[in-house]
């Protein structure tokens, strides 16, 4: 596609719930990122693809959060049983992997947890 | 681990003033990638400038330029003749050569007065 697209764009959940997030990646990107974002504040690195595997899953914050990709594309994000602090914007990037290392972001996905 | 610190939370500039936003970080490695991200009120983040660590000379991107410092492992981003358009959050990031993740700084919030 033209640039990264993540759905939903904004999800509001009670706590205890599931969700999942998707990602679409630019296609022909091989590497994918997820990261999550709190309000004002830096980004934090969750997980990392290369294909459809994950070299680097280090920063996924607990056992609730795990993240899948399939065909090399679409990748989803899913947390269970969502707490209050997982209110945060998620933000998914892909690159090219091998060359500058540009990401190229999605609008991200705002995720509030009442 | 690669630690990316900036230490201006928030900077503001007069329209059509020069402005110097900070980033220091650490690492062990001597082939990487740095950047400075845009991140407007909309929220989708864009590359501003990027900077290969085995070159010298910096970067510059018609209104925006770097100074990166290597040895002091200092990479500050300048904007020139600033607008009401570059009011954002930037974020300064790290990426290894070898490909993996890119690790970002908590922001600077730019504020630019008319």
């Amino acid at each position: 596609g033209a640039g990264v697209s993540q759905s939903p764009s904004n999800k509001v959940t009670e706590k205890g719930k599931d969700v999942e997030l998707r990602c679409d990646p630019i296609s022909g990107h091989t590497a994918l990122y997820w990261y999550r974002q709190r309000l004002g504040q830096g980004l934090e690195f969750l997980i990392y693809f290369q294909g459809n595997s994950a070299p680097d899953k280090s920063g996924l914050p607990s056992d609730r959060f795990s993240a899948e990709r399939t065909g090399e594309s679409v990748s989803t994000l899913t947390i269970q049983r969502t707490q209050q602090e997982d209110s945060a914007v998620y933000l998914c990037a892909s690159a090219v992997e091998g060359l500058s290392g540009e990401l190229f972001f999605g609008e991200g996905s705002r995720l509030t947890v009442l | 681990a690669q630690t990316v610190t900036q230490s201006q939370p928030e900077m503001s500039v007069q329209e059509a003033e020069t402005v110097t936003l900070s980033c220091t970080y650490d690492t062990s490695e001597s082939d990487y990638y740095l950047f400075w991200y845009k991140q407007p009120p909309s929220r989708q983040m864009i590359l501003v400038i990027r900077q290969e660590a085995y070159k010298q000379q910096n970067a510059t991107e018609n209104r925006f330029s770097v100074n990166f410092q290597k040895a002091a492992k200092s990479f500050s981003l300048k904007i020139s003749d600033s607008q009401l358009g570059d009011a954002a959050m930037y974020f300064c990031a790290y990426r290894s050569f070898n490909a993996g993740k890119s690790t970002f700084g908590d922001g600077t919030t730019l504020t630019v007065k008319p």
